[in-house]
């Protein structure tokens, strides 16, 4: 059974500051997504990522897949309000149609 | 713009009801998907339907049902309702996926409380 691990699961930080998630796994993935969701409604997709060690930028928000394919890490620079919510990794497999989702970061920002 | 829309956002049944919990979907997609969420264990598969008619068991499927008879709309049936299913339910849908590169898009989900 594959499984995702994200660490912290609660992080409260106050405004302007760095923050790092993460996302483990022993099992490999053939691509590895991230969710937003904020209270009241479905998560919504934030990024992809496919091949080994690549880096996406989505404006503050930075996500890298790890080089084995086994974990992945997001990043946001001078948090914001807005960047609350609860983030969630989940890990595609080749051929399967689900999702292995992760229990979820719940961030809170801190004006 | 896609859209996933769930009959209810909220609902209160009682222990033993038959409960049902429609989704549908208007982006003509292949997949669907149903998901409980509850604190700190994330989003956990109940059933996902690849097709009309065709329906897969996910990592929780007792207690559950699932009917699939058009291709925009997935319902999720409790048999008879238990306060252990109080949740929050999220049905998702996708395009088929070869490496998980599909988006799936979600509804806003529908809070149960089973008394």
């Amino acid at each position: 059974t594959q499984l995702l691990e994200q660490s912290p699961q609660f992080l409260s930080i106050q405004e302007g500051e760095n923050l790092t998630v993460y996302c483990n796994s022993s099992s490999v993935f053939s691509s590895l997504q991230w969710y937003r969701q904020e209270p009241g409604e479905g998560p919504v997709l934030l990024v992809t990522v496919v091949t080994g060690g690549e880096v996406k930028k989505l404006k503050r928000l930075t996500f890298q897949f790890g080089d084995a394919r086994k974990d992945s890490s997001l990043h946001i620079t001078a948090a914001q309000p807005g960047d609350t919510g609860l983030y969630l990794c989940a890990g595609g497999d080749q051929g399967a149609q689900k999702l292995v989702f992760g229990q979820g970061t719940r961030l809170t920002i801190n004006p | 713009d896609v859209k996933v829309t769930q009959s209810s956002r909220y609902l209160v049944k009682r222990t033993g009801e038959k409960v049902f919990l429609e989704c549908v979907q208007d982006m003509d997609h292949e997949n669907m998907f149903w998901y409980r969420q509850d604190p700190g264990l994330g989003l956990r598969l109940i059933y996902f339907s690849y097709d009309v008619k065709m329906k897969e068991k996910g990592d929780i499927p007792e207690g559950y049902s699932v009917s699939r008879e058009k291709k925009e709309r997935f319902s999720l049936i409790l048999e008879s309702a238990s306060t252990n299913q109080t949740s929050m339910y999220l049905c998702a849908s996708s395009l088929i996926t070869y490496r998980g590169l599909e988006t799936q898009y979600f509804g806003p989900g529908t809070r149960l409380l089973v008394l």
